[in-house]
């Protein structure tokens, strides 16, 4: 069965520090990843996905993520996290095809403390 | 452009009533989908949608019904609303593709609490 894990529930990170948010995933075939994130209140929004070729990902905001297949990860990071990066973030993993039915991580919610 | 809009944002219903969620969107997309969000459960399919007139049963499809009979539109209804409904709503969309992949676009959600 397809799944997506994030292990951290809460992650707490100092404005200007690094993060890593980590996904892994369980799924039959090569899979589409994403990241998604959603402010309070708001809808989620994509920062970005992986398809296929380069294993490292820009996205917006300046987040990257990195596909290893041998570990079945799919890590999101940012070298300085803002106060504006609060939020809480999905990983997310769909089929290579055009439909998308995805399967979503149970988020990690990041705080930024001063 | 508007993107996905969700009405109503908020809704408070007594158990055993019955309401409809609206999701429109205006960017000519094929599918359309709802989830539902809860509290450490990540986000779960409810149904979805691969045209007009068509719709599929998702992960979480018992006690709603959905129907697209517009391209735009995808309703969701609850036909007996329970305490376990009470949860927030999403809706998105997608464009189809046959390789590559077009990215999920969201509503801002519809919160439901059921009394």
């Amino acid at each position: 069965a397809q799944s997506v894990t994030q292990p951290d529930i809460h992650i707490t990170v100092s404005e200007g520090a690094s993060l890593e948010l980590r996904c892994n995933y369980s799924y039959g075939a090569t899979p589409y990843l994403f990241w998604y994130v959603q402010s309070p209140g708001q809808g989620l929004q994509l920062l970005l996905k992986y398809f296929s070729g380069d294993t490292l990902v820009q996205g917006i905001k300046g987040f990257e993520a990195e596909f290893k297949r041998s570990q079945s990860s799919f890590n999101l990071r940012k070298p300085s996290v803002h106060w504006s990066d609060a939020a809480e973030y999905f990983c997310a993993v769909g089929p290579n095809t055009g439909f998308q039915k995805l399967v979503f991580g149970t988020g990690t919610r990041l705080l930024v403390s001063p | 452009n508007a993107g996905v809009t969700q009405t109503p944002k908020f809704r408070v219903l007594k158990t055993g009533q019955s309401m409809t969620l609206l999701c429109a969107q205006d960017m000519n997309h094929e599918y359309m989908y709802w989830y539902r969000q809860d509290p450490g459960m990540g986000l779960r399919l409810i149904h979805y949608s691969v045209g007009e007139g068509t719709t599929a049963k998702g992960e979480v499809p018992d006690g709603y019904n959905v129907s697209r009979l517009k391209k735009q539109n995808f309703l969701l209804g609850l036909e007996s609303a329970a305490p376990s409904q009470t949860s927030v709503y999403f809706c998105a969309s997608s464009w189809y593709r046959l390789r590559g992949n077009s990215p999920l676009h969201f509503g801002n959600g519809t919160r439901l609490t059921v009394t």
